[in-house]
């Protein structure tokens, strides 16, 4: 079928640290897929996306690369800060602009 | 310019009372999205209005469930005879043709 994978949460790390959040998915061809991003009390919003293999999106110290080879899109972010406590959504298109989401990330960053 | 709206914020309903929840998309944007966020379902779609075309209701998840959307842009979706399950957050988007798709802040929606 068509549909995402991430990595199971709850994710707490220290300031600072790498993060990595794992994303894969299942289609058929070769859908853009997106991370959203949700922070506490705030609407869902668009973080990066990706719209064709070996793309790497970026935006905010995030960047994620989308690999064909392995059907993924993992999030990283080399160093993270407490403000990036939020939950995150892998997501691809399906079908005309549908969003098809992974379960959901949640992050917390400890001082 | 304002982003995506929804309204209410909150609703607080008893099972089987029929709901309606409004979402007023971004000027311009000719697409508009349902999505439903539930603990036990993550986020799921619902809905698609894409200018004057058919919606696709694919995601719709029984006939209690509709939308429409009157001149291109206010959406409203109505949820019939309201049963425990249907407790959720009720996201809303829009976009530009094939562009990326802006959230509103989503009704709670709870069912006692």
């Amino acid at each position: 079928g068509n549909s995402v994978t991430q990595m199971e949460g709850p994710v707490t790390l220290s300031e600072e640290a790498f993060l990595t959040i794992n994303c894969t998915y299942t289609a058929t061809g070769y859908p853009s897929l997106f991370w959203y991003v949700q922070y506490p009390g705030e609407g869902l919003q668009l973080l990066l996306k990706a719209t064709k293999a070996d793309d790497k999106g970026s935006n905010k110290g995030f960047e994620a690369t989308y690999r064909k080879e392995t059907t993924s899109f993992h999030l990283e972010k080399g160093s993270v800060q407490v403000s990036d406590s939020a939950v995150y959504f892998c997501a691809r298109i399906q079908g005309a602009q549908k969003l098809v989401f992974g379960q959901g990330t949640r992050l917390t960053i400890n001082p | 310019g304002a982003g995506v709206s929804q309204s209410p914020s909150n609703k607080v309903t008893e099972k089987g009372k029929d709901v309606e929840l409004r979402c007023d998309p971004i000027s311009g944007h000719t697409a508009l999205y349902w999505y439903r966020q539930s603990l036990g379902q993550g986020l799921e779609f619902l809905i698609y209005f894409q200018g004057n075309s058919a919606p696709d209701k694919s995601g719709l998840p029984s006939d209690r469930f509709s939308a429409e959307r009157t001149g291109g842009s206010v959406s409203t979706l109505t949820i019939q005879r309201t049963q425990q399950e249907d407790s959720a957050v009720y996201l809303c988007a829009s976009s530009r043709v094939a562009g990326e798709q802006f959230f509103g802040p989503g009704t709670r929606l709870t069912v006692l």
